[in-house]
């Protein structure tokens, strides 16, 4: 079974639309993060979320929207698309918030491509 | 405020030799410090982590680090590179004083290995 499972694996998509990626953990952890990587594999933390409260908000153009229906699901919305959004997004999970020395368990990510 | 620094952000090395991956970190208060590894295509995965106790940890795939207060690093190393190793490394800190939400994370370093 797959710990932490995000959809879809790739997205290609037009400027100005708008698109969700799911995200789900079966791990029964408290916290979930939404990271963004971009070409040059910089990891930006976007979101995260401790049992489906929202803890940290980074600044990110609020184009994007996570939600979370419970504590094992993280979506993210995204409108308007813009070419400068490509990236590939990562779902993460821990045992509880940071800062701890509880890791983070990574999906394997969503390659967004706009164009 | 926590930073990390990772030398190195390409290190190429022969199939057998060893591997030293340089991580140096910022901190003011005690850190824990993570190794991670991106495979090509996938999320990161763990390596290694120091909490407390013995500075050198062991991790998976024949890595292991040693946490040096005084050097303010934590190099991650393995005796002998195989090719399956080539990916992207990370390294990670945390601080343990509850002031931090998040991880602070170096650039990452790419791992080659030569035949």
């Amino acid at each position: 079974d797959t710990a932490v499972s995000q959809t879809p694996k790739y997205l290609v998509t037009q400027m100005g639309n708008d698109k969700s990626i799911k995200c789900e953990q079966n791990l029964g952890h408290d916290t979930m993060y939404w990271y963004k990587q971009d070409s040059k594999k910089f990891l930006k933390i976007m979101f995260s979320y401790n049992n489906k409260e929202l803890i940290i908000n980074e600044t990110v153009p609020n184009r994007f929207s996570p939600k979370s229906p419970d504590k094992a699901h993280l979506n993210l919305h995204i409108n308007s698309l813009e070419l400068g959004d490509s990236a590939v997004y990562f779902c993460a999970s821990s045992q509880v918030l940071q800062p701890s020395n509880s890791p983070l368990h990574f999906g394997n990510g969503t390659r967004l491509t706009v164009t | 405020a926590q930073s990390v620094t990772q030398l190195g952000s390409h290190v190429s090395v022969s199939e057998g030799a060893l591997v030293l991956l340089r991580c140096n970190y910022s901190s003011s208060v005690p850190p824990y410090l993570f190794w991670y590894v991106q495979y090509p295509n996938q999320g990161l995965q763990l390596l290694l982590k120091y909490t407390t106790g013995a500075t050198l940890v062991k991790g998976i795939n024949g890595f292991e680090a040693e946490f040096k207060k005084s050097e303010t690093s934590f190099h991650l190393t393995k005796p002998s590179a195989h090719m399956s190793d080539a990916a992207e490394y990370f390294c990670a800190v945390s601080d343990n004083a509850g002031n931090n939400r998040k991880l602070i994370w170096g650039l990452g370093t790419s791992l080659a290995v030569n035949p």
